[in-house]
Order: C-alpha cells, then structure tokens, then sequence
C-alpha cells in the first residue's frame, strides 16, 4: 500500500495566487482529515470528511480555504486568494473510520511570498 | 472539549525505558487516550491508544491510572529513532482530534 499520497510536496507561490492541494487517501478508508501546521499554531485540524461528506469544517481559517472530495479517492484544499500567512505544511490523513487511527501523508510545504 | 497536559520536552539516553506522561483531568467517560508522535519532517504517525486497561504493542505501552485523569506513554528501549514530538490525545467516539504542543523527546547516544 502506497499510503496517503499528497501533491504537490513542496509548493512556492506568490501573494494573491490560487493554491491547490491534493490528496489522495489509503484505498477503502472512509474518512479523510485536512490539518495545518506551523511554528505558532501547531497542528491544526481544518476540516475533515466521512464518505465523501464535509462533518466539520470549524477550523477552515475564512473563506479563502474551501475543500472538496468529489470521490473517495480525491480531494483538494484550494485557497483562493493566497497570503504569506498561509505559508505552512499542510497534512492530510485517512482512516477507515472517523475514530480509528489516522494515517497521515508526507505534507505538502507551501510558501506564500 | 477536554484537554491534556504534557511536558514541553524530555531527554532520554538511548536504550533505557523512557516515560512520557500526560495528564488529563477533565477526561469525560468515552474519551479514548490516543499517542502519536511526528518525526523530523514527517506526518505524525499513530502509537497506541487505550480506554481504561494497560495496552501493549509492537512500538509502546500506554499505563492508564485507575482514575483515569494521567496516562504514561512508556517507550521499553530508547533508540535513536524515537526523537520525536509525542502528542498525547483525547477522543471522543464522534470528535476528531485535536493536537496539543506535544513532549519533545530527545534521545541521547
């Protein structure tokens, strides 16, 4: 098993830019998880899905962020537009329940100049 | 939702037992305490977890106090590859997971 998979590993982008993430979770997990993490804040859960469905979207930081998962293979974090403050690694993990250990991705590093 | 307490970092010198504590006095009666820990530019990854009896696996065991409000994460022998950030957590059956700062633990050859 080839494990959560994230795209792009690292990403350089400047203020005002359209930022993409992808991921893709362990093949047969139900639920999959978008974290945040950097220096000040720590990690951070920003939103997660249960079969494809957002359940919580509380920590999704403003409008900017939006996530989808238009399949149980797929799903994207997009911030629209980018600022310096966004600058942060960026975690997904799935598990094959929303209460079962999570298994995370290698993170996707994104700077905002 | 409840919270956990965890010292900022500890030190360990490399294969001695190591333990982690945690403390979690507002536990609720369906709070799982779950253990990750995240290695140097990775993910975190997931260590063990327990309800109320001692459990043991591959990587750790995890000692609940019969009052459930402190858990320790033991590590038997320390390696070199054990440096890392050890989050301790609470879960509920239907929340997510929230991580604190972590332990961060440093192994010394």
């Amino acid at each position: 098993d080839a494990g959560v998979i994230q795209s792009p590993r690292h990403e350089v982008t400047e203020m005002g830019q359209e930022v993409t993430l992808r991921c893709k979770p362990i093949s047969g997990h139900n639920s999959l998880f978008w974290y945040r993490q950097t220096m000040m804040r720590g990690l951070e859960l920003l939103i997660y899905f249960n079969n494809n469905v957002p359940i919580d979207d509380s920590g999704m930081p403003e409008d900017r962020f939006s996530a989808k998962m238009p399949n149980a293979s797929f799903s994207t974090l997009k911030i629209q537009p980018s600022e310096p403050r966004d600058s942060a690694v960026y975690f997904c993990a799935s598990s094959s329940r929303s209460y079962n250990e999570q298994f995370f991705g290698p993170g996707t590093r994104l700077t905002v100049l | 939702d409840a919270k956990t307490t965890q010292p900022n970092s500890m030190e360990s010198n490399e294969e001695e037992p190591v333990h982690l504590p945690c403390n979690h006095s507002t536990i609720s009666g369906t709070d799982y305490i779950h253990w990750y820990r995240q290695l140097p530019s990775q993910g975190p990854e997931y260590v063990i977890h327990g309800l109320t009896s001692n459990v043991n696996n591959r990587m750790a065991s995890l000692a609940i106090a019969e009052d459930r409000k402190s858990s320790t994460l033991i590590l038997h022998r320390a390696t070199l590859r054990d440096a890392a950030v050890y989050y301790c957590i609470l879960r509920d059956f239907n929340n997510d997971m929230r991580f604190g700062a972590g332990t961060r633990l440093t192994v010394k050859p």
